[in-house]
């Protein structure tokens, strides 16, 4: 089941600060969050794992809260560059090692202006 | 560059003919995945396949068939194609997830896919 995003869209001036909200029915064990341009590609940001372990490259901060399923990505001091589309990708519980599949969900625009 | 390649970029087709999407990577990873975005609906899973000779449905595989042809190839074949599979097709890839370590998805650049 694909996870609700909010809100749907946002508009920043530089230097705010917005927060995006991600939940699911069913029970996470990673939440992944994406960025994608205009007419390009998505591009991975972070990674947050069951038990609070965040993995990403960029200086975006996020969280998850297993026990009510949710994730919000913080973007902070936001510049121009952070513009673009932003999804959360879901991952469901997993043992041992294996492949796995995202459900991602419909996405938050964010619009940062001068 | 290493990442994920999709040809073509481009594509119109009229209704009922057939093409294939070719997707290469060459990371070494396991998985591989096909997506189609559709405007306001996000990202859905049309086939994936876990690991070279295994490929599985996803949310919406209706109209299309898969090759997992080695490990670094993945195509996406249309048999008769339908004004509804007018989209963005996304290819990706990532490694497996091993003992609570998870890795993120490597997208393709896409292929604008429109059936006239």
């Amino acid at each position: 089941q694909q996870p609700v995003q909010s809100p749907q869209a946002v508009i920043l001036r530089e230097g705010e600060d917005a927060v995006i909200n991600c939940s699911s029915s069913k029970a996470l064990y990673s939440v992944h969050w994406y960025r994608q341009k205009h007419g390009e590609a998505p591009v991975f940001l972070m990674i947050l794992l069951k038990g609070g372990e965040q993995k990403g490259h960029e200086k975006i901060s996020a969280s998850f809260n297993e026990k009510k399923q949710q994730s919000s990505l913080y973007l902070t001091a936001s510049q121009l560059s952070y513009s673009g589309t932003y999804f959360c990708g879901t991952g469901r519980l997993y043992s041992g090692a294996g492949s796995y599949q995202l459900t991602f969900g419909k996405g938050t625009k964010l619009s940062v202006i001068p | 560059n290493a990442g994920v390649t999709q040809t073509p970029k481009f594509q119109v087709l009229k209704t009922g003919q057939s093409m294939t999407l070719q997707c290469a990577q060459d990371m070494n990873h396991n998985s591989m995945y096909w997506y189609r975005q559709d405007p306001g609906m996000g990202l859905r899973l049309i086939y994936y396949s876990a690991s070279e000779g295994t490929t599985d449905k996803g949310e919406v595989p209706n109209g299309y068939n898969v090759s997992r042809l080695n490990k670094r190839e993945f195509s996406l074949r249309l048999e008769s194609a339908a004004p509804s599979q007018t989209s963005v097709y996304f290819c990706a890839s990532s490694e497996w997830w091993t003992g609570g370590v998870s890795y993120g998805y490597t997208f393709g650049s896409g292929t604008r896919l429109t059936v006239v």
